[in-house]
């Protein structure tokens, strides 16, 4: 167990509607990181938050947005949702300066 | 941009070693990480090494890193049903420690 969280662990929507996925990182780990995880591929960096900021973003478009809150805590949020949006999408939390980054066990989602 | 490519597949006999190869494409790359994932979990971080080392031993896990040709293997000793999963290499950088990830290699341990 890595200590980050994720909710919720599925999630069927439909296309055009808007979802938001939650991750609360390790104690101690002030970074959290989302992937994108399509199924049988590898997983692709969709953003990075720190201090409540947006640190890097990936080749995603505008729609995928996200949240920093002061407890670390993070939010990924995808509107007008695609078919190709679904996917297993993971979270990664870990301490700027500490290159070890932990995953929690993603939210699988479905969109039809 | 960046581009880290592994083998799909892998099958060996429990006892065995087991050995899967990642070659990465970026040259900034300062740490090589190795994760393991179960059917249906997230990603168990297996060990990682800076880029300034070409080996490093942890218990059963071996990595060795050829910085010259990009090549970062993954040496598992004494191969257990229970190592059965896919594994995914990745290289991060400094900058923002953005991963980026190789498609994965499925290890098939057959008892």
């Amino acid at each position: 167990e890595t200590g980050v969280t994720q909710s919720p662990t599925h999630l069927i929507k439909t296309r055009g509607q808007q979802v938001t996925l939650r991750c609360s990182s390790q104690s101690g780990h002030n970074t959290v990181s989302w992937y994108q995880q399509a199924l049988g591929q590898g997983p692709q960096f969709i953003f990075q938050y720190y201090r409540e900021e947006e640190n890097g973003r990936g080749n995603f478009p505008p729609r995928f947005s996200g949240l920093q809150f002061p407890n670390y805590s993070s939010e990924l949020n995808v509107n007008a949702l695609e078919l190709d949006d679904s996917a297993l999408y993971l979270c990664a939390s870990l301490n700027t300066g500490v290159n070890e980054q932990y995953f929690g066990p993603g939210t699988r989602l479905t969109v039809t | 941009g960046e581009d880290v490519e592994q083998s799909l597949f892998l099958s060996v006999r429990e006892g065995d070693s087991s050995v899967i190869n990642c070659t990465y494409t970026d040259s900034s790359s300062t740490y090589l990480y190795w994760y393991k994932q179960e059917p249906g979990a997230g990603l168990q971080l297996l060990t990682y090494i800076f880029s300034n080392m070409d080996m490093k031993q942890d218990q059963r896990l071996t990595v060795l890193l050829n910085k010259k040709d990009k090549h970062l293997s993954l040496r598992i000793a004494d191969t257990q049903t229970g190592d059965s999963a896919i594994y995914f290499c990745a290289e991060g950088s400094n900058a923002g420690n953005m991963l980026t990830f190789g498609g994965g290699t499925r290890l098939m341990v057959k008892p």
